[in-house]
């Protein structure tokens, strides 16, 4: 089974600037399709990114960005010019293209905004 | 925007005793999932959904648990026979498209507590 693994619990950023989420993630498949979910404290997720792992250009969403490194299993968001709304639990997510629709979760990331 | 509605957004019941979670999918998806998450554990998936039938589960997908779409709208997930270790928030989703990579949206949760 593919395995996700996001390797910060918690991370904080000061308002204004930049912070990096990571993500890994394994699997044998060449074809799948990566996601950055966001769980503000009301707990709705709410779909934040996704990058196709057939398209080697990394997928931009306004602040947001991933930093897709396909040979290193790596899958990493970029949330630039923080705002204290960007606090959340943001989880990454790996959904294969070939083998079932299920998506495999990372145990998230906790972001705080430093005003 | 359409949105997973989830209800109740807090449950908590005895040990043996059956539960039914509601989902409400956005109105035009045509597939269904359930989720979980165990506190402090990741997002697991639980069984997928589509035209009247089960299209995919996993393991913890048991004899315990069954999903039905009684009406139009609705969408539950039944556990039979509650145990200590079912206590978790159950995430629903709903998707338009399965074999692509159709985003999955997710309800704001149904927290469950088994005592």
């Amino acid at each position: 089974a593919q395995t996700v693994t996001q390797s910060q619990p918690e991370m904080s950023v000061q308002e204004a600037e930049t912070v990096t989420l990571s993500c890994t993630y394994d699997t044998s498949e060449s074809d799948y399709y990566l996601f950055w979910y966001k769980q503000p404290p009301s707990r709705q997720m709410i779909l934040v990114i996704r990058q196709e792992a057939y398209k080697q250009q990394n997928a931009t969403e306004n602040r947001f960005s991933v930093n897709f490194q396909k040979a290193a299993k790596s899958f990493s968001l970029k949330i630039s010019d923080s705002q204290l709304g960007d606090a959340a639990m943001y989880f990454c997510a790996y959904r294969s293209a070939n083998t079932g629709n299920q998506f495999y979760f990372g145990t998230g990331t906790s972001l705080t905004v430093i005003p | 925007e359409p949105e997973v509605t989830q209800t109740p957004s807090h449950q908590v019941t005895q040990m043996g005793q059956e539960v039914i979670l509601r989902c409400v999918p956005i109105s035009n998806h045509l597939y269904f999932y359930w989720y979980r998450q165990i506190l402090g554990q990741k997002v697991e998936f639980l069984v997928s959904f589509y035209n009247n039938e089960i299209s995919e589960k996993s393991e913890i997908f048991d004899d315990q648990f069954s999903v039905e779409r009684p009406d139009g709208s609705n969408f539950t997930l039944k556990i039979r026979s509650t145990k200590l270790e079912d206590s978790a928030m159950y995430f629903c989703a709903s998707s338009s498209r399965d074999w692509y990579q159709e985003t999955q949206y997710f309800g704001p949760g149904t927290r469950l507590l088994v005592l």
